[in-house]
Formats: C-alpha cells, structure tokens, sequence
C-alpha cells in the first residue's frame, strides 16, 4: 500500500508569491489534515478535510487555504507569502481522522526569501 | 497553542539504557498517540492508548496513560543508535460537530549515542 505522497518536497518563494502544496493520502483514507511545522512554534494544526468539506481549521490567517479533491487528494493554498511561512508543511491521512492513527508524508519544506 | 508538554526537551542516553518521555496535557481526551520524527522528515505513528486504557505495550515501546494526573510517559527499552529522533505526544480531542483534532507538543529529542 503506497504511503501519504508529498509534492514537491523542497520550495523556495520569494515574498509576496504564492504557493500551491499538494498531498495525495493512502488509498481509502477519507480525512486529510495539514500542519505547519518550524522550530520556535513546532507542529501547528491548519485544516482538516473530510469527503471535500473542510471539518475544522486551525488559528491561521486567511491566505492559508485549501481544498480536497473527490478522490481524497488534498491540496494547501498559501497566498501573499511572508518569511514567517517558512517552514516544514507535513500532510497527514487518516481513515476517519477520529481517534485513529494518521499517516504522514516526507512533508514540504517551503523557504520564503 | 499546545495540548500537550514533553518533558524532558532533550534527552541523551547510551546504547542499550532505558528512554523515559513523559507528555502532559491540559484537556479531556480520547486519546493519545505517541510519534517519532527523524530529522527533517515526516512523522512516523508508534502507538496509540485510549482514555480507559492505562498501559500499552508495542515490542520495545511501553506507554502509560494516567488521566487523573492528565499524564503519559513512553518508555523505549534496551535502545538502539537507530532510536535517535525526536519524539511527540499528540492527543485527540474533540474540535467542533464530528471533528476531532490532533494536537502535538513540541517533543523530545532523543539522541542515543553508540
């Protein structure tokens, strides 16, 4: 069973762009989460998405977006980059995202300059 | 912000001692999940212990859940270079209508020398 897939692994923007991370989940998992991960605030929650319908977001500005497509895959939306967004973007696959294991990709790593 | 706290943040060893990691968390749960990240990569899921659980055992990997004290420790035994990582606490908590979320700490780097 192939794993959670991430692309593209390594990015770097420069300010002011946007982003586009893409997140293709274990097949049958339905739930696909995303988090942001950098060394001074560790892994923050961004969003969940369950059969196309964001079910929870975490405390992120509005230029963090995303969406999930019909079959399963996800994709994160980052708009007006700025260097605070530098950072380790993991997505997580879950069959059901309710109080059972999440698989994770190798993650993005997004370089804002 | 965090649900869970590792302590302690670091933690040095030598091959073949005993790891102890201890998480403490703030709310009710319905469970708690143990991770392990090598550097730079993704997270990898080591075992999972429901709220009316009290100890998981997963091969070298022993975890206890106290809810009273809002509390778990993870405990690797006879460890191995290859254990060096930084390991994470995650508790499941109820978010909103049929949505629970995954909520980490800030983990424990582990470095196991040979």
């Amino acid at each position: 069973k192939a794993g959670v897939t991430q692309t593209p692994r390594y990015l770097i923007k420069t300010r002011g762009q946007q982003v586009t991370l893409s997140c293709s989940p274990i097949s049958g998992h339905r739930s696909v989460s995303w988090y942001q991960q950098t060394p001074g605030q560790g892994l923050q929650f961004l969003f969940e998405y369950f059969s196309e319908t964001q079910r929870n977001k975490g405390n992120f500005p509005g230029r963090f977006s995303g969406r999930q497509f019909s079959n399963s895959r996800s994709e994160m939306n980052v708009s007006t980059l700025e260097l605070g967004d530098s950072a380790l973007y993991l997505c997580a696959s879950s069959q059901s995202g309710r109080g059972t294991e999440a698989f994770f990709g190798q993650g993005t790593r997004l370089t804002v300059v | 912000s965090q649900q869970g706290e590792e302590d302690p943040q670091a933690l040095s060893i030598q091959e073949g001692e005993n790891a102890t990691m201890n998480c403490s968390y703030k709310t009710s749960i319905n469970n708690l999940q143990w991770y392990r990240q090598n550097s730079g990569r993704g997270l990898v899921h080591l075992i999972l212990i429901r709220s009316n659980e009290r100890e998981k055992h997963s091969g070298r990997l022993r975890v206890t859940l106290d809810t009273s004290k809002k509390s778990s420790s993870l405990l690797i035994t006879a460890s191995r270079a290859a254990d060096t990582a930084s390991y994470f606490c995650a508790t499941d908590i109820r978010a909103g209508a049929g949505s629970y979320q995954l909520t980490f700490g800030k983990g424990t780097k582990l470095s196991v020398i040979p």
